[in-house]
């Protein structure tokens, strides 16, 4: 079946990079997803890439796709403390985008 | 503009009892999706609506859990006979169109975070 698996934690210091990492396994998949998750508030959406695509830059996230392993990576450059959340790799399935989301990477930022 | 509101905010009950949970779409999505998340994990999927009807429930856990959008915006999530195991955040999700991210981006409401005593 449909799952998604994650690292549980991550802990980097206030301005170098941070790489989370995910794995999926419905390589049927249109689209992978990269959300955030803060204490007290709902998830947004930092960014998404098509099957088709290798890699997608947008600002300071960069997003890897290796489509043989069923492997995708969010980088972030320069972390800063504001980073600081949980961070939820999705796949979608279905031709309706029912997503199916990993346990979430927490991503601690220290001076 | 508004974005996707869920009410209340925070619901505890008894076991054994009824809840419903509200869920108010951004104006004019067509989609929408339920997702409940517990304690250290991530959303599951529980059920999708395409306008009124449910086009996939299979995430529906059991027959406790009932969901309607009647008009084709504003959803309930229906829970009975309630189980401590139900504890949860629901999470309520609508896009403009499902096909895909883009248009297909799915807006998260705040939750409703349910605990059963």
């Amino acid at each position: 079946g449909e799952d998604v698996e994650q690292s549980l934690f991550l802990s980097v210091r206030e301005g170098d990079s941070s790489v989370i990492n995910c794995t999926y396994t419905d390589s049927s998949s249109t689209y992978l997803y990269w959300y955030k998750q803060e204490p007290g508030a709902g998830l947004q959406l930092l960014t998404y890439i098509f099957s088709n695509m290798d890699m997608k830059q947008d600002q300071r996230l960069t997003v890897l796709l290796n489509k043989k392993d069923k492997h995708l990576s969010l980088r972030i450059a320069d972390t800063q403390t504001g980073d600081s959340a949980i961070y939820f790799c999705a796949e979608s399935s279905g031709g309706y985008n029912k997503l199916i989301f990993g346990a979430g990477t927490r991503l601690a930022v220290h001076p | 503009g508004a974005g996707v509101s869920q009410t209340p905010s925070n619901k505890v009950t008894e076991k054994g009892k009824y809840v419903e949970l509200r869920c108010d779409p951004i104006s004019g999505h067509t989609a929408l999706y339920w997702y409940r998340q517990s304690l250290g994990q991530g959303p599951e999927f529980l059920i999708y609506f395409q306008g009124t009807g449910a086009a996939d429930d299979s995430g529906l856990p059991n027959d406790r859990f009932f969901a309607v959008r009647p008009e084709g915006s504003v959803s309930t999530l229906k829970i009975q006979r309630t189980e401590r195991g139900d504890s949860a955040v629901y999470l309520c999700a609508s896009s403009l169109n499902p096909l895909g991210a883009g248009e297909g981006e799915q807006f998260f409401g705040p939750g409703t975070r349910l605990t059963v005593l």
